[in-house]
């Protein structure tokens, strides 16, 4: 079966540092570019950022530009987000999701984790 | 930003019974669009990229269409398990954003 599994939510206080983690299950997530998305309480979905396959290119949303870091380890087969200066308004459910290239600069999101929470409140 | 509109909010369906989503793009996003549903407690899940192809894997009887700004989600004899939420994502331009999402309900 194909599964993405996220780790590494908790409780942080704000302005305090949270690292996210994606692995994969029945596939090789090394192989596709990949997405963070976000889903606060009562909210809609919200993407946060986009990796390729390379690490050569990154986007963020706005509200997280210069806070969080999207990187990989293909030999690990794993996904992360470092979540740094983290603000109330950065709680939410996280989700990592593949990336299906259909064209230059162009994909769609294919596969997704269950998420991990990430509640930032003092 | 591009901004997606989802109607309705809540859609109450008998089982059997047909439904329509929709979705409004505040620019032309061409079709690069996809529909999503969520069941809780379970990953989100592709049901249509492109506008109109369905994932692999997804019963006929849901189908998408529409291009530009408009687009639609059409479930037909809905089953048990359609009984979720269902946003939709444009990945036109960056930022990529998801419409606020249709909930189905069981009437």
């Amino acid at each position: 079966e194909v599964q993405l599994i996220e780790s590494g939510g908790g409780l942080v206080k704000p302005g305090g540092s949270l690292r996210l983690s994606c692995v994969s299950s029945g596939f090789s997530l090394s192989a596709s570019p990949m997405n963070w998305v976000r889903q606060a309480p009562g909210k809609g979905l919200e993407w946060v950022s986009f990796i390729n396959v390379a690490s050569s290119f990154t986007k963020y949303v706005g509200s997280v530009m210069g806070r969080f870091t999207a990187s990989r380890d293909n030999a690990r087969n794993s996904l992360y987000l470092q979540m740094n200066s983290l603000r109330v308004e950065d709680t939410a459910v996280y989700y990592c999701v593949t990336a299906i290239p259909i064209g230059p600069g162009y994909h769609y999101m294919h596969v997704w984790g269950k998420g991990t929470t990430v509640t930032v409140s003092s | 930003e591009v901004v997606m509109t989802q109607s309705p909010a809540t859609l109450s369906v008998s089982p059997g019974e047909g439904a329509t989503l929709s979705c409004r793009a505040s620019q032309s996003i061409g079709t690069n669009f996809a529909w999503f549903q969520h069941r809780p407690g379970q990953a989100p899940r592709l049901l249509i990229y492109d506008a109109s192809t369905r994932a692999t894997g997804i019963p006929p009887r849901f189908s998408g269409g529409g291009s530009g700004t408009e687009f639609t989600l059409t479930i037909s004899n809905l089953q048990s398990e359609d009984f979720a939420v269902y946003f939709c994502e444009q990945y036109n331009d960056w930022p990529l954003t998801f419409g606020g999402g249709t909930k189905v309900e069981i009437k």
